[in-house]
């Protein structure tokens, strides 16, 4: 089965720190997506990355850069000079292979982040 | 941009009542799905469907029906809406299920059941 663990449930910063959010997964399958997503107050989820397992260069967008080590299963998220308006939950989610369907995801319970001014 | 769009962003019903959420997408996407976020639980898969009238359980779909009639709406159904099913509930469509594409989502429904 599949699992994706985001330990810290909450994390506290002060604006202008850096901010590392965890992702572990577990997974059977050779080939997979790994996706971070963005829910504010307003409740939408957004999308914020894809990552192909094939992948493991990291990437960078802006303040935001994610490193992804197949080796050790994981997949972070790092925000740099964080600012009050990154004030989210974020979730880790990885893809999986039905029997119908290919497009079904795993979250992770989500990280609380919240950056005070 | 991908659209994906809520009937609802609040709701309030009584226990025993009939409830139907409505999700449409605007992007001839083949799947979409129904999720519930509670907390310290994550989003949980209650049905997803992959073409018109088809769909497949997920890991939650005790209480829970869906139709899809259209390709562009899913609705989830709470045949007889129960206080333990108070929730988020956010619907999502990608684009193919062949590949494992990126899934979109909507405002999300707040529901509240008495």
């Amino acid at each position: 089965a599949q699992k994706v663990t985001q330990a810290q449930t909450e994390i506290s910063v002060v604006e202008k720190e850096d901010v590392t959010l965890d992702c572990v997964y577990e997974t059977r399958d050779t080939t997979y997506y790994l996706f971070w997503y963005k829910q504010p107050p307003s409740g939408e989820l957004v999308f914020l990355i894809r990552r192909n397992s094939f992948d493991e260069q990291n990437e960078i967008s802006g303040r935001y850069s994610w490193n992804f080590q197949k080796s050790t299963s994981s997949f972070n998220f790092t925000i740099t000079a964080s600012q009050v308006v990154d004030s989210a939950v974020y979730f880790c989610a990885l893809s999986e292979i039905g029997k119908t369907s290919g497009s079904r995801l795993t979250f992770g319970e989500g990280t609380q982040l919240t950056v005070n001014p | 941009d991908v659209k994906v769009t809520q009937s609802s962003r609040y709701l309030v019903k009584r226990t025993g009542e009939k409830v139907f959420l409505e999700c449409v997408q605007d992007m001839d996407h083949e799947n979409m799905f129904w999720y519930r976020q509670d907390p310290g639980l994550g989003l949980r898969l209650i049905y997803f469907s992959y073409d018109v009238k088809m769909k497949e359980k997920g890991d939650i779909p005790e209480g829970y029906s869906v139709s899809r009639e259209k390709k562009e709406r899913f609705s989830l159904i709470l045949e007889s809406a129960s206080t333990n099913q108070t929730s988020m509930y956010l619907c999502a469509s990608s684009f193919s299920r062949t590949t494992r594409e990126t899934q979109y989502f909507g405002p999300g429904t707040r529901l509240l059941v008495l």
